[in-house]
């Protein structure tokens, strides 16, 4: 069975820093892009980040470039979300997604990590 | 960059009706377009790739349509546990994708 369990969100200073991470299962991880989507309280999805298979190809929302490092460990299966300079912003539910390669939908979500910004 | 709009943003329909939310792309996409369901609570699930293409496990109740700029997500009999927000989201501009604003689906 496929799971994906992020964990590290929680309550974050603006301008302070947090790094999510989510650890895959049930699946040959390295074999797989991947994605971070965030959703806002009571907002729609917003994607924020894709890395290839073997992490050499990163891209990044324009809402969160210069402040977002994505990065994977596929000897772990696990999937990294650095994030520096919080804003206010930035505050929602963060979803670990994994990219089926057909036609980049995406097939498996984690149930997410909350990232609450507060001073 | 592309936009994607849905409408409409939101839908009261009985139980039994036929139900169709559309996705308009500002360019064109091609058929990269996919479709999730987010019950309340939930993780998004997805339900339609590739414009068309039914995901394993999903009710065939769902379909997709549409190629181009112009795209439909219909529900042909609506059940009480399809109550969700519905999201389309291009997959054309790989890896910078783009999710619609959402419909919300409710029960008359």
């Amino acid at each position: 069975e496929v799971q994906l369990v992020e964990s590290g969100g929680g309550l974050v200073q603006p301008g302070g820093s947090l790094r999510l991470s989510c650890e895959a299962s049930g699946f040959n991880f390295g074999r797989h892009e991947m994605n971070w989507v965030r959703q806002a309280p009571g907002k729609g999805l917003e994607w924020v980040s894709y890395i290839s298979e073997s992490g050499s190809s990163i891209y990044y929302a324009d809402s969160v470039k210069g402040r977002f490092t994505v990065s994977r460990d596929n000897a772990k299966s696990s999937l990294y979300l650095q994030i520096i300079t919080v804003r206010a912003e930035d505050a929602a539910l963060y979803y670990c997604v994994r990219d089926s390669g057909y036609n980049s939908a995406f097939d498996y979500w984690g149930q997410g990590t909350l990232v609450t910004v507060s001073s | 960059d592309i936009q994607m709009t849905q409408s409409p943003s939101s839908l009261s329909a009985s139980v039994g009706d036929r139900v169709t939310i559309t996705c308009r792309a500002s360019q064109s996409i091609s058929r990269y377009l996919n479709w999730y369901q987010q019950s309340p609570g939930s993780a998004p699930k997805l339900l339609i790739y590739a414009a068309s293409s039914l995901q394993s496990g999903v009710p065939s109740r769902f379909s997709g349509s549409g190629s181009g700029t112009d795209f439909t997500l219909t529900i042909s009999s609506l059940q009480p546990e399809d109550v969700a927000t519905y999201y389309c989201q291009e997959s054309y501009k790989t890896p910078r994708y783009r999710f619609g604003q959402g419909t919300k689906l409710e029960i008359k």
